[in-house]
């Protein structure tokens, strides 16, 4: 099946910079989903980036992704204390069997 | 307001006793999963279901069964739960149209089988 591994496992920065987590997979996509989660709770999606797209943007968040490279990276833009959370790319064929997830960077945003 | 609800949040069992965690959504969604997520291991899909009477296995159903009587509800059931089914527990729903197959997750339901 197709997985997404996510880089870091985990990373640490300050309030204010800037965040980029990064995603390779396996075999060939359709799209690609980004989720966030915060401690314990329920994954929320956050962007979906299409096959035939290279970049995508929605607020501080950036997703690009390179086909060539089966790989995608998430940029979150002057962070907050709000994004410490867990964040997993995702991908899947659009049917009804759901998505495969990586294991997560799990994201510490120092005050 | 849409949403997965699941129920319980959290239940400590033993070894043996039957349970149903259950999961409904209010947005008319045909699709249904549930995963279970552990620590090093990421989420992984148990069952799925397309649409009402229509369920097939994920990657980890073993000790699992779900039903879909109805298309809003999705109940999980561990007919003799044991402790490596001690987990954390999602519930999601999705669309099959514009939407992509974004999934809508529950908040999630933390198990204990003791």
């Amino acid at each position: 099946s197709q997985q997404g591994e996510e880089d870091p496992q985990a990373l640490s920065i300050q309030e204010g910079e800037n965040a980029t987590m990064n995603c390779s997979y396996k075999t060939s996509i359709n799209n690609l989903q980004w989720y966030r989660q915060n401690s314990g709770r329920g994954l929320v999606h956050l962007i979906l980036i299409r096959s035939n797209e290279r970049e995508k943007h929605s607020g501080r968040l950036r997703v690009t992704l390179d086909t060539s490279k089966k790989s995608s990276s998430l940029l979150i833009t002057a962070s907050r204390a709000a994004d410490t959370a867990s964040y997993f790319c995702a991908t899947g064929g659009g049917g009804a069997d759901g998505l495969t997830f990586g294991k997560g960077t799990h994201l510490i945003i120092q005050p | 307001e849409a949403q997965v609800t699941q129920n319980p949040r959290y239940l400590i069992t033993v070894t043996g006793k039957k349970l149903t965690v259950t999961c409904s959504q209010n947005m008319n969604h045909e699709y249904m999963s549930w995963y279970r997520q552990d620590p090093g291991l990421g989420l992984r899909q148990i069952y799925y279901s397309m649409n009402v009477e229509v369920t097939d296995k994920g990657d980890v159903p073993e000790g699992y069964k779900v039903s879909r009587k109805e298309k809003r509800n999705f109940p999980l059931i561990l007919e003799s739960p044991s402790p490596n089914q001690t987990s954390l527990y999602f519930c999601a729903s999705s669309s099959p149209g514009l939407a992509k197959n974004i999934q809508y997750f529950g908040a999630g339901t933390r198990l204990s089988v003791l």
